[in-house]
């Protein structure tokens, strides 16, 4: 089975302060990568995705995220976070081998005003 | 546009009870996938249907029996309830495996006395 791996479970920050979170996946093969956002008390949504070119690729509001296959990881990052950005934010992968999507545990971000 | 539906929102069974949790959508994708999430576990795939009438496990499919008689209808079913099976349940959707997204219901939030 394929595995999706979130190091940081619970992140807090300020207020314009910069954002990685990092996600690793174990599939060696062609993949499709997403990021999810669940704010507080909604479904999840996509923040963005990447399935082939440009490795650095960018979403809404104001996120990226760069695929590095020789380390198997696709970090979001975001230059300056508000307080809007308080959310769960989830990795996924699927591959076009393989009828499905594996999230990985997800990574609670907590903004300060 | 209604998109994906979820009923009902909100639960509370007894254990032993047998609960069904509908899952609709109106976008004639031929995907839908059950999931739960758990606190520390993130998304966990219970089961998936790539069309009607065909349906296979995902990695937590015990206690669980899924259906898809018609493409746009996918009912998740625990036939005798228990206490570990309390977590909350996404219903999601996409037309076809690969670089395309997933979309979420709003969720059931399920409690298991």
């Amino acid at each position: 089975a394929q595995s999706v791996s979130q190091h940081n479970h619970h992140v807090i920050l300020s207020e314009a302060a910069s954002l990685e979170l990092g996600c690793n996946y174990s599939y060696g093969g062609t993949v499709n990568l997403f990021w999810y956002v669940q704010y507080p008390g909604q479904h999840l949504q996509l923040l963005l995705k990447y399935f082939s070119g440009d490795p650095l690729v960018k979403g809404i509001k104001g996120f990226e995220a760069e695929f590095i296959k020789s380390k198997f990881s696709f970090n979001l990052r975001k230059p300056s976070v508000q307080w809007s950005d308080t959310a769960e934010y989830f990795c996924a992968v699927n591959s076009d081998n393989f009828n499905k999507f594996y999230f990985g545990s997800g990574t609670k971000l907590n903004v300060k005003p | 546009d209604a998109g994906i539906t979820q009923s009902p929102r909100y639960k509370i069974t007894e254990t032993g009870r047998q609960v069904t949790l509908m899952c609709h959508q109106t976008w004639s994708h031929s995907y839908m996938f059950w999931y739960r999430q758990d606190l520390g576990h993130g998304l966990r795939l219970i089961y998936y249907s790539a069309a009607a009438d065909i349906t296979d496990k995902g990695e937590v499919p015990d206690g669980y029996v899924v259906s898809r008689s018609k493409t746009e209808n996918f009912p998740l079913t625990l036939e005798s309830a228990t206490r570990s099976q309390t977590s909350v349940y996404f219903c999601a959707s996409t037309a076809e495996v690969g670089p395309y997204e997933q979309y979420f219901g709003p969720g059931t939030r399920l409690t298991v006395t």
